[in-house]
């Protein structure tokens, strides 16, 4: 299984200001993905970052409010932008390896967004 | 529009009694269902996956497509395994998986 890193682990950001969430991988990796899971909440996806290309992102989810970067195999950002109090949870980025015959994932341990 | 259902928040059992949490799914295809564990403090770690049939930390799960359900079982709960826990579901061909809201398992020593 891959090692995931997030930097920051966590964060308390003032409304109308961005975070970069940066998300880096000890291996090549086909598929990584952005989740958000507000508090008392489940894990709710939010984008497949796409190397090379513009990310795919899930219904409800747009890009100039999340845009996201992978500029290689290995690494990938979130930017939450022009945060408001809602937008406080914790965010994870995951990976998959695409040809294992499953459809697995793995998961970084998650930054803590707290917006005031 | 594929679903994941845990139907309780909670669950408390005494160390050595039987544990099962449920999961229900919907999904019209062949899915491919997954439990995923966090300990306290720990990351999201992948549990078991039915597609490999295995046991993990004495933990089970059988894919019941009749019933559309993925309930995980383990016949003695020990301490250690107080945990959350969530059903995951990847449809055919799909790397983008479906979480259900998780049970929270409480072993009482």
């Amino acid at each position: 299984s891959a090692v995931i890193s997030q930097k920051p682990s966590r964060d308390i950001c003032q409304r109308g200001t961005s975070l970069t969430i940066q998300c880096q991988v000890d291996s090549q990796v086909t598929m990584m993905f952005w989740y958000r899971q507000q508090p008392g909440q489940s894990l709710t996806l939010i984008a497949t970052a796409n190397q090379g290309s513009e990310a795919t992102y899930e219904s409800g989810f747009v890009i100039d409010k999340f845009p996201i970067s992978r500029p290689n195999l290995t690494f990938s950002t979130l930017t939450v932008s022009n945060m408001s109090p809602e937008d406080s949870s914790i965010y994870l980025c995951s990976v998959a390896a695409a040809g294992t015959g499953t459809y697995e994932q793995y998961f970084g341990p998650g930054t803590r967004l707290t917006v005031t | 529009a594929q679903r994941v259902t845990q139907p309780e928040k909670l669950l408390s059992v005494f160390k050595g009694a039987p544990v099962e949490l449920k999961c229900n799914y919907s999904y019209s295809g062949s899915p491919e269902l997954f439990w995923y564990v966090q300990y306290s403090r720990q990351r999201l770690q992948l549990l078991l996956r039915h597609i490999s049939r295995e046991s993990i930390k004495g933990f089970t799960a059988d894919l019941n497509k009749g019933e559309t359900s993925f309930h995980l079982k383990k016949p003695f709960a020990q301490e250690e395994d107080s945990a959350m826990y969530y059903c995951a579901l990847a449809g055919a061909g799909s790397y983008q998986l479906t979480f259900g809201k998780g049970t929270k398992l409480s072993v009482i020593p």
